[in-house]
């Protein structure tokens, strides 16, 4: 099973500045299947990234996915007063499918 | 528009088996994997399983011996029946489609709107 690691924790920042999380898996993903998911409360996930770099339909362009391999950044350019949530990622390339343990972007 | 919305019991007893149903509305169904996953109150997210286009299933091991998904197409519907529940079974569980249609990645992109399912004698 790839245990995936998210860093940090917690973030936390204010509107407008770059949000940087981290995503480190136990062995490498299958083709890079890795995506990002935010939480608000209450809410189901929403998909943000797929394939490690691919915004899924709707998304905007603020966010962006990057690495491979073990390695996995999602960016938030400059961070929206919606941004405020917990990230999950996830990969898919091998079974089980497993999730991080998230982050949280609270404002500071 | 894309719709997944689930019905199912949301208070168990110890022991009894949830049964969950996903009714998928608005778009396509063949080729698609539907997945399920729970997530306790405060805590993050778990994958349960998932079922593909050709009604293969794929289970999270630590759940494997207790889960069964199944996929009745002329419904678009699919669903989730776990045995033996215990309080550690107590989640907000979603139904999804994805990741994948056939074999191109999509993301888990569309999700049901969640049940609460509690687990309590």
């Amino acid at each position: 099973e790839i245990v995936l690691t998210q860093s940090p924790g917690t973030l936390s920042l204010s509107p407008g500045e770059r949000a940087t999380l981290s995503c480190r898996a136990s062995q490498s993903v299958s083709s890079n299947f890795l995506a990002w998911f935010q939480q608000k409360p209450g809410q189901a996930p929403r998909l943000l990234i797929y394939g490690a770099s691919t915004r899924a339909t709707g998304i905007p362009d603020r966010f962006s996915g990057s690495g491979s391999g073990t390695a996995f950044t999602l960016t938030i350019s400059r961070l929206e007063p919606e941004d405020f949530a917990v990230y999950y990622c996830q990969q898919y390339g091998s079974s089980p499918r497993t999730f991080g343990q998230g982050t949280k972007v609270d404002i500071k | 528009q894309v719709q997944l919305q689930q019905w199912g019991a949301g208070l168990l007893k110890p022991s009894e088996t949830l049964s969950l149903t996903c009714g998928v509305y608005g778009g396509p169904f063949s080729g698609y994997y539907w997945t399920w996953i729970r997530q306790p109150p405060g805590k993050g997210l778990e994958w349960i399983g998932e079922i593909n286009y050709s009604g293969g299933t794929n289970y999270n091991p630590s759940l494997k011996s207790r889960v069964t998904i199944s996929v009745d197409t002329s419904k678009n519907q699919f669903s989730l029946k776990l045995s033996s529940v215990t309080a550690a079974d107590t989640a907000v569980y979603y139904c999804a489609r994805g990741p994948f249609l056939f074999t191109s990645q999509v993301g888990v992109g569309y999700w049901g709107q969640g049940t609460l399912v509690t687990v309590s004698s």
